[in-house]
């Protein structure tokens, strides 16, 4: 059964960097889709974007392009979210999904709270 | 970028009775539409893809459908444990939105 594991939450300073992981097992790492998504305090999902851990291949939502980062290392079937300069509007509930060929996210982690404040 | 507006925000309704929720988008979707439910603490759960196929383990009291702009996820006949929030979302050409949500709260 497959299951994504996500790393646990993180308490930053304002302008630090960070790095964020899900790690995926029971399955082909390189056969799916793997999104990321946010949740703000409150507030609703957001998609943030997706990766292709088989090629690397990106694509971010226009409003998260340029603010993160998301790669996968298929040695370790771990996909990753990171910053390089942490606002405190970062501040949220992250998840990782698998998604499938028509469109939705069947198997989700567990959610990284990232907490950003100074 | 594709806009999904969910309504109504909020539903109140007793056990028993049957939820409609509604999913409307900017522009035409080709038909991945995707509804997930989320209680409080806990990572959304995917109950609908495809508009209208039910996720592994979903209850057949959960229905999709729509085409075009406008979907409906319908709970026939609700049991307290879905009093949640509910969310539609779509992806056109590997990029995808939700909806804000409707919470459906007992009344």
């Amino acid at each position: 059964e497959l299951q994504l594991v996500q790393s646990g939450a993180e308490v930053k300073k304002p302008g630090e960097s960070l790095k964020i992981s899900c790690k995926v097992s029971g399955d082909s790492f390189t056969n799916y889709w793997i999104a990321w998504v946010r949740q703000m305090p409150g507030k609703g999902l957001e998609w943030m974007g997706i990766i292709y851990p088989r090629d690397s291949d990106t694509r971010y939502s226009p409003s998260f392009s340029g603010q993160v980062t998301i790669s996968a290392d298929k040695s370790i079937s771990t996909a990753y979210l990171q910053w390089s300069s942490l606002k405190a509007s970062d501040t949220a509930m992250y998840y990782c999904a698998r998604l499938i060929s028509v469109g939705g996210l069947d198997i989700w982690g567990q959610g990284t709270m990232v907490i950003v404040s100074s | 970028e594709i806009l999904l507006t969910q309504s109504p925000a909020t539903l109140s309704l007793s056990p028993g009775e049957r939820a409609t929720l509604s999913c409307r988008a900017s522009q035409s979707v080709s038909g991945y539409l995707a509804w997930y439910q989320q209680k409080p603490g806990q990572a959304p759960r995917l109950l609908i893809y495809d508009t209208s196929i039910r996720a592994t383990g979903i209850p057949a009291r959960f229905s999709g459908s729509g085409s075009g702009t406008d979907f409906t996820l319908t709970i026939s006949s609700l049991e307290p444990e879905d009093f949640a929030v509910y969310y539609c979302q779509q992806r056109d050409n590997w990029a995808g939105t939700f909806g804000q949500g409707t919470k459906v709260e007992i009344k």
